[in-house]
């Protein structure tokens, strides 16, 4: 299947621990990005990459850090875990269509940090 | 940056009848507007987007219109199935060629009523 999947589906691990999330697209996508969805549903960019490049860095603790070993990965690294950190992490990519970039979600990785 | 908001946050229709989500947007250079279906425990879908040099598409029972006048922009479902129940977010973004980054709105949750 031609997608975005996201390793693991759940995640729950106590504060202070170190884990990290892994995602891959298929699609020949250029564009991957992270997104984080709290308990109010609300979704927030945090990275963006384009080509292995850091394109977008929001407002995010360096507790946080991606990583893109290639245009087809893109994983994302928490430090030291907060009881804040609990929600569910969204990897998406995208590709150029005309003079805009549709971005395609995976399935989501919920995290619980007790 | 770019402030979006959504109305309503949820929303109750008998099946077969109409829904309708409408959100604004703050920045007048976003010249971009998806729609994102998102199911229980799923990633959002895209359904359907509309540029700003557009001011309404369609794609069989749902519908985009934008005002980039007034600065809004709603989804219009039509003979609505209990399969479109789900949370709908719009988002807007400025395309910056591999920059994008999507602001969502707040989430409507559509309950469709049998």
């Amino acid at each position: 299947d031609t997608a975005v999947s996201q390793t693991p589906k759940y995640l729950v691990t106590q504060m202070g621990n170190d884990k990290s999330i892994k995602c891959e697209q298929n699609l020949g996508h250029d564009t991957m990005y992270w997104y984080k969805q709290d308990s109010k549903k609300f979704l927030k960019i945090m990275f963006s990459y384009n080509n292995k490049e850091l394109i977008i860095n929001e407002t995010v603790p360096n507790r946080f850090s991606p990583k893109s070993p290639d245009k087809a990965h893109l994983n994302l690294h928490i430090n030291s875990l907060e009881l804040g950190d609990s929600a569910v992490y969204f990897c998406a990519s995208s590709y150029r269509t005309g003079l805009v970039y549709e971005q395609y979600f995976g399935p989501g990785t919920r995290l619980t940090v007790t | 940056g770019e402030n979006v908001e959504q109305h309503p946050s949820t929303l109750s229709v008998q099946e077969g009848d109409s829904a309708v989500i409408k959100c604004t947007y703050s920045d007048s250079a976003s010249n971009y507007f998806p729609w994102y279906k998102q199911e229980l425990g799923k990633g959002p879908q895209l359904i359907i987007d509309i540029r700003s040099n557009v001011g309404e598409k369609k794609d069989q029972r749902i519908a985009v219109t934008l005002n980039k006048t007034a600065k809004h922009f709603s989804l219009h479902i039509t003979e609505t199935q209990p399969e479109d129940s789900a949370v709908y977010f719009c988002a807007a973004s400025i395309s910056n060629f591999g920059n994008e980054k999507l602001t969502f709105g707040t989430g409507t949750r559509l309950t469709i009523i049998p």
